[in-house]
């Protein structure tokens, strides 16, 4: 059973591009979570979605970070422009949100790195 | 919101020894408690996890206890052996889960 897939699993780009990271959640999954995780501020939660639909984006840094989910099984979290304080590793996960709560499954993570 | 704390930062035992990691979050209506352990340059994964509903919970060395009175929930690994040694996140929350900062576990052959 293929768990979450996450791409790419590094990223190098220069400040001031674009980035979009991509996210295939666990068939059958229907919540999608966005974590960025640094030394300093730990694992933060972002955005998740519910059945495609974002449900809370408090967590996005700012209005320079989007994120989709067009449909159950495709994810993007876009940056742009990019800054060298947006380099962390960035990690989707997914849960199946049936009766009660369900387990949070993380995908491999993508190494950002903003020159 | 929901604000978990977690202590210690770091934690270096004896192979053999128990480890014990408390955390403490602020949110009554949070009902799921999992800790995810993760190694260097790894994801985190998830290793056990407890329901408000629950009081303990065991699985082989690793068992984790909650006080809802206190607002409070323990991981306990007992025997522990150098491959526990790694990154481990407490986290509290409903829908979403709110983590701690970490425990950093060193386990010493």
């Amino acid at each position: 059973d293929a768990g979450v897939i996450q791409s790419p699993r590094h990223e190098v780009t220069e400040m001031g591009q674009e980035v979009t990271l991509r996210c295939k959640p666990i068939s059958g999954h229907n919540s999608l979570f966005w974590y960025r995780q640094t030394m300093m501020r730990g694992l933060e939660l972002l955005i998740y979605f519910n059945n495609n639909v974002p449900i809370d984006d408090s967590g996005m840094p700012e209005d320079r970070f989007s994120a989709k989910m067009p449909n159950a099984s495709f994810s993007t979290l876009k940056i742009q422009p990019s800054e060298p304080r947006d380099s962390a590793v960035y990690f989707c996960a997914s849960s199946y949100e049936g009766i009660g709560n369900q387990p949070q499954h993380f995908g491999d993570g993508t190494r950002l790195s903003i020159l | 919101g929901e604000n978990v704390e977690q202590h210690p930062s770091t934690l270096s035992v004896q192979e053999g020894d128990s480890a014990v990691i408390k955390c403490t979050y602020s949110d009554s209506a949070s009902n799921y408690f999992p800790w995810y352990k993760q190694e260097l340059g790894k994801r985190p994964q998830l290793i056990i996890d407890i329901r408000s509903n629950v009081g303990e919970k065991k699985d082989q060395r690793i068992a984790v206890t909650l006080n809802k009175t206190a607002k409070h929930f323990s991981l306990h690994i007992t025997e522990t052996q150098p491959e526990d040694s790694a990154v481990y996140f407490c986290a509290a929350g409903f829908q979403k889960l709110v983590f701690g900062t970490g425990t950093r576990l060193l386990v010493s052959p």
